[in-house]
């Protein structure tokens, strides 16, 4: 069973940033936050992953709360193509984990 | 090609038929996993491939499925004696090495029982 909780959707205006948050109240130590989108017909794209801290890449940041229970995925200007499912997963980093998902978060980005 | 090929894009079967769904990972990738995606919902996970082990096949639903990835390369997962409840999405992803930034998913293969 998925460790996460999302909201089953969200709108967001186009240029404006998208902010998905996730609660991973039974987080351990030794496991790590991961987000995926996936756009309709495609498979899922991963995004960016974290610990403890925050991270950014070219695609997002993620905002990860001290004590770890919740953590933020953000998109800094939506646009249009950013329309997708977004999946918080939390996994360990062992090698052979694999990744289970939720049903996620249904983001449209309003024109 | 720069990612993971699968193919059928599409499949349509009649109940009781077998299939194979083909899954070229990106080349020199040791990890492979397999995914369910019904409608609706997330993937969930089927089984993975370590080179030619297949070291975890715990989500596999039933003994009519049947995955392997003989030279740890190209892997092919089976469906023998398809139901109308095995219609979904079957997804494949493969990583250099355990994943830990992030798998790279296939398009998928739309399998439809009728």
């Amino acid at each position: 069973d998925a460790k996460t909780t999302q909201p089953t959707s969200m709108d967001c205006a186009e240029g404006r940033a998208a902010n998905l948050p996730c609660n991973h109240s039974t987080i351990s130590g030794n496991e790590y936050v991961y987000w995926y989108r996936q756009i309709h017909s495609q498979g899922p794209q991963y995004i960016i992953h974290g610990l403890k801290n925050n991270e950014t890449n070219e695609m997002a940041s993620l905002i990860i709360t001290e004590d770890r229970k919740s953590s933020t995925l953000i998109l800094p200007h939506a646009t249009l193509r950013d329309t997708a499912v977004y999946y918080c997963i939390v996994r360990e980093n062992f090698g052979n984990e694999k990744l289970t998902f939720g049903t996620g978060t249904r983001l449209t980005i309003i024109p | 090609g720069a990612g993971v090929s699968q193919s059928p894009r599409y499949k349509v079967a009649k109940r009781g038929q077998d299939v194979a769904l083909r899954c070229d990972p990106i080349s020199g990738h040791v990890s492979l996993f397999w995914y369910q995606q019904a409608l609706g919902q997330g993937p969930e996970f089927l089984t993975y491939f370590q080179n030619e082990a297949q070291l975890d096949k715990s989500g596999l639903p039933s003994d009519r499925f049947f995955a392997e990835r003989p030279e740890g390369s190209v892997s092919t997962l089976k469906i023998q004696r398809t139901q109308q409840e095995d219609s979904a999405v079957y997804l494949c992803a493969s990583s250099l090495t355990g994943g830990n930034y992030g798998y790279t998913f296939g398009s998928g293969t739309r399998l439809t029982v009728v």
